[in-house]
C-alpha cells in the first residue's frame, strides 16, 4: 500500500533547538516537497527536490534546511534561525511532470509546536 | 502577488443543497487546475483536476468547471453531505513546469460548512 509517511504527527520544541521533521515515500516519485500551512495562509512551499542530492528553495526557506540522500527520503530541519516555527508542516510527492492526473501526493502533516 | 485566488474564505450550505466553491487565476500559462480537500490535522487529498483543453470534467457528485476566457474555474459539489465539510484548495501549473516550485501553486483555501 503505497504512500507517503510523515513522522511524528505532533512535535514540541524549545526555542533554540534545531529539529528535523521526517517523510519517507514508497511511491517511486522523483520529486517531493515540504510545504509550511498557516491559517489564512494556504500553502507555502519551504523546500523541494526533484532528483536525489539536488533541492532547490521555495518561498519560505529561511531558516530551514533538508537533505534528499535516497529517493524516499526528505528529511526537514527546522533550525534555531527559524524565528516563527509554530506551523503545519506538510510533505508532498509527485512523479515526474504532473500529467498522471493527481497532482502531488500529500502525507499527513506534522504539527509543530515551539514552547 | 497570488497568481491563484480562493476569494472566499468560507462558505456556509445546508445538507442537501449545491455547493459552489470559486478560484479565480491570473496566470495565462496554467493549463491543468486540481482541487484539493482537507480536513483538520491531515494532508490535503486529491478530489479532481481539469486540463484546460476541456471546460468540465465530472466525478460522482463532484464537477469541475473552467472558464479560460475569464481565468475562473468552480467545483460544484451536488448534492452536498456533512463529511464534505472541509477546506477547499484550488492548485494550478503550468505546462512543462514539471514537479518542481513551479509545478502546483495554491489558492489559499475556502472552508466548506455543510449545515444539516
Amino acid at each position: 500500500d503505497g504512500g507517503i509517511t510523515q513522522s511524528p504527527k505532533y512535535l514540541f520544541r524549545k526555542e533554540g533547538q534545531n529539529v528535523t521533521l521526517s517523510c519517507e515515500q514508497n511511491l517511486n516519485h522523483d520529486a517531493m516537497y515540504w510545504y509550511r500551512q498557516d491559517p489564512g495562509q494556504g500553502l507555502r512551499l519551504i523546500y523541494y527536490s526533484q532528483i536525489v542530492n539536488d533541492f532547490q528553495k521555495g518561498d519560505i526557506a529561511e531558516g530551514y534546511s533538508v537533505s534528499r540522500e535516497k529517493k524516499e527520503s526528505f528529511p526537514l530541519t527546522v533550525t534555531s534561525a527559524q524565528k516563527n516555527p509554530t506551523a503545519f508542516y506538510l510533505c508532498a510527492s509527485s512523479a515526474q511532470g504532473l500529467r498522471y492526473g493527481y497532482g502531488y501526493t500529500f502525507g499527513s502533516g506534522t504539527r509543530l509546536t515551539v514552547v | 502577488d497570488q497568481q491563484v485566488k480562493q476569494n472566499s474564505p468560507s462558505l456556509s450550505v445546508q445538507e442537501g443543497r449545491i455547493s459552489i466553491l470559486n478560484c479565480d487565476y491570473t496566470n495565462s500559462m496554467f493549463d491543468y487546475f486540481l482541487w484539493y480537500k482537507k480536513y483538520p490535522a491531515e494532508g490535503p487529498t486529491f478530489l479532481i483536476s481539469i486540463s484546460s483543453i476541456k471546460d468540465k470534467n465530472e466525478d460522482g457528485r463532484f464537477t469541475v468547471f473552467l472558464n479560460k476566457s475569464a481565468k475562473h474555474l468552480s467545483l460544484h459539489i451536488v448534492p452536498s453531505q456533512p463529511g464534505d465539510s472541509a477546506v477547499y484548495f484550488c492548485a494550478a501549473s503550468a505546462q512543462g513546469s514539471g514537479g518542481g516550485a513551479d509545478g502546483l501553486t495554491f489558492g489559499k483555501g475556502t472552508h466548506l460548512i455543510i449545515q444539516p
